[in-house]
């Protein structure tokens, strides 16, 4: 069984630029969520893809977007980089079925991207 | 949205200790889960438990849903156990884990 894994494991950006994050699921998952984590404090949830299509987003601008392909795969894309953007993107994938979207989420190791 | 408190917010012990780890939540859950997050940033699954007990090794955790808590307990603590400890609890009808602040667990030898 393959766990989830997320590339790059690290990115250095500049203000104002747009980076792209990956995320493969763990095998028999259909379900990816995104979350933020700033140093020293817990991950923030960004938003939740299930069957494509965005389902649950958090306190996050329009700039975070995210992508989800029929092999469950998942993209998250943020515009107009900001310092604030610095932080350890984390990717959990998890299995829904009909509308039960509470099932454990297992989670990569992370992105972690610094914006100058 | 739903609260999730933990505590201690730090804790040094020495090899071989027991330690109470407590998460108390602000809302009824339908998902607690207990993670352990390495040096490196991975968040490591301990425990899904929303409700009861369970045990795995030297870990245990216990979740009174009625109540608003749950409990892990680290049993003969070695170093490799140091790390952040986070809960997180998803609410009814919530796709999403609001996680705590963490308890920063340092085991000295």
């Amino acid at each position: 069984e393959t766990g989830v894994t997320q590339s790059p494991t690290h990115l250095i950006k500049t203000r104002g630029q747009q980076v792209t994050l990956r995320c493969s699921s763990q095998s028999g998952h259909n379900t990816v969520s995104w979350y933020q984590q700033a140093l020293g404090q817990g991950p923030q949830f960004i938003f939740q893809y299930y069957r494509e299509e965005e389902n649950g987003r958090g306190n996050f601008p329009p700039r975070f977007s995210g992508l989800q392909f029929p092999n469950y795969s998942s993209e998250l894309n943020v515009n107009a980089l900001e310092l604030d953007d610095s932080a350890l993107y984390l990717c959990a994938s998890s299995t829904a079925s009909g509308r039960v979207f509470y099932n454990e989420q297992f989670f990569g190791p992370g992105t972690r991207l610094t914006v100058l | 949205g739903i609260q999730v408190e933990q505590s201690p917010p730090d804790l040094i012990l020495q090899e071989g200790a027991n330690s109470t780890l407590r998460c108390n939540f602000s809302d009824s859950v339908n998902n607690l889960q207990w993670f352990h997050q390495n040096p490196w940033g991975q968040l490591i699954n301990l425990f899904y438990i929303p409700s009861g007990t369970k045990q795995n090794g030297r870990l245990s955790a216990t979740t009174v849903a009625t109540e608003r808590y749950s409990l892990l307990y680290i049993s003969s603590s070695q170093t490799t156990d140091s790390g952040v400890y986070f809960c997180a609890v998803a609410g009814f009808g919530n796709e999403k884990l609001t996680f705590g602040t963490g308890t920063r667990l340092t085991i000295i030898p």
